[in-house]
């Protein structure tokens, strides 16, 4: 079945560092990936999708990769800040066919003042 | 504004009561949907649907009950059946097709006392 991983341990970084996370998948190769920002105790917020045939997309100060040959896809965010702090989600389609996200554990990023 | 609607925020539940979950959107999406979240996972599909008057279900569905009477409503009902129903449970409704980027509600945080 296919297996959706992202790093469990918190990243921790200092404000105005680039933060990078890592979503890995196995058994199967999704279309495009979502990912998401999720506050504690609230939904999910969807923040970029990228495509098979992108190798990146970037959005103010965020950017996502795909790469199809190994499988991964990294999210930056680059002069980090303390509201940055969340966990983020990835989210490829489900691969039976459907258009449902399935998604990761997501990776706690704390910005330190 | 456009969005989804989740009640009760929190809800408490004595061992072997029903309780149902209320989920409206006026996004004019045609699928919505429920995930359970648990501390340390990532989301897990309970039920979707994808038409009124039709749902599906996910990964976890036992003890869990839905119906789509309407494009707008999706609630959840949680049955005395489900094991272990203390989670925080997120609604989302999505267009099901292209990307299907999802919108989420607030979340509803179960307890069962």
């Amino acid at each position: 079945s296919q297996k959706i991983e992202q790093n469990s341990e918190a990243l921790n970084i200092q404000e105005g560092k680039t933060a990078t996370l890592t979503c890995n998948y196995t058994n199967y190769s999704p279309a495009y990936l979502q990912w998401y920002r999720q506050d504690p105790g609230r939904g999910p917020v969807f923040l970029l999708l990228i495509r098979e045939n992108e190798k990146e997309k970037r959005k103010e100060r965020l950017k996502v990769t795909f790469d199809t040959t190994l499988k991964q896809s990294l999210f930056h965010i680059t002069a980090s800040q303390p509201a940055d702090s969340a966990t983020y989600l990835c989210a490829p389609p489900n691969p039976g066919g459907s258009y449902i996200p399935t998604f990761g554990r997501g990776t706690s990023l704390i910005v330190h003042p | 504004d456009g969005g989804i609607t989740q009640s009760p925020k929190y809800l408490f539940r004595k061992e072997g009561q029903n309780v149902t979950l209320s989920c409206e959107q006026n996004l004019n999406h045609d699928a919505m949907y429920w995930y359970r979240q648990d501390p340390g996972q990532g989301l897990r599909l309970i039920y979707y649907s994808q038409i009124v008057n039709d749902f599906q279900k996910g990964d976890i569905a036992e003890g869990y009950s839905v119906s789509r009477e309407k494009k707008e409503s999706f609630p959840l009902t949680v049955t005395s059946a489900q094991k272990n129903p203390t989670a925080f449970y997120l609604c989302a409704s999505g267009t099901d097709s292209g990307a299907n980027v999802l919108t989420f509600g607030a979340g509803s945080r179960l307890t069962v006392l």
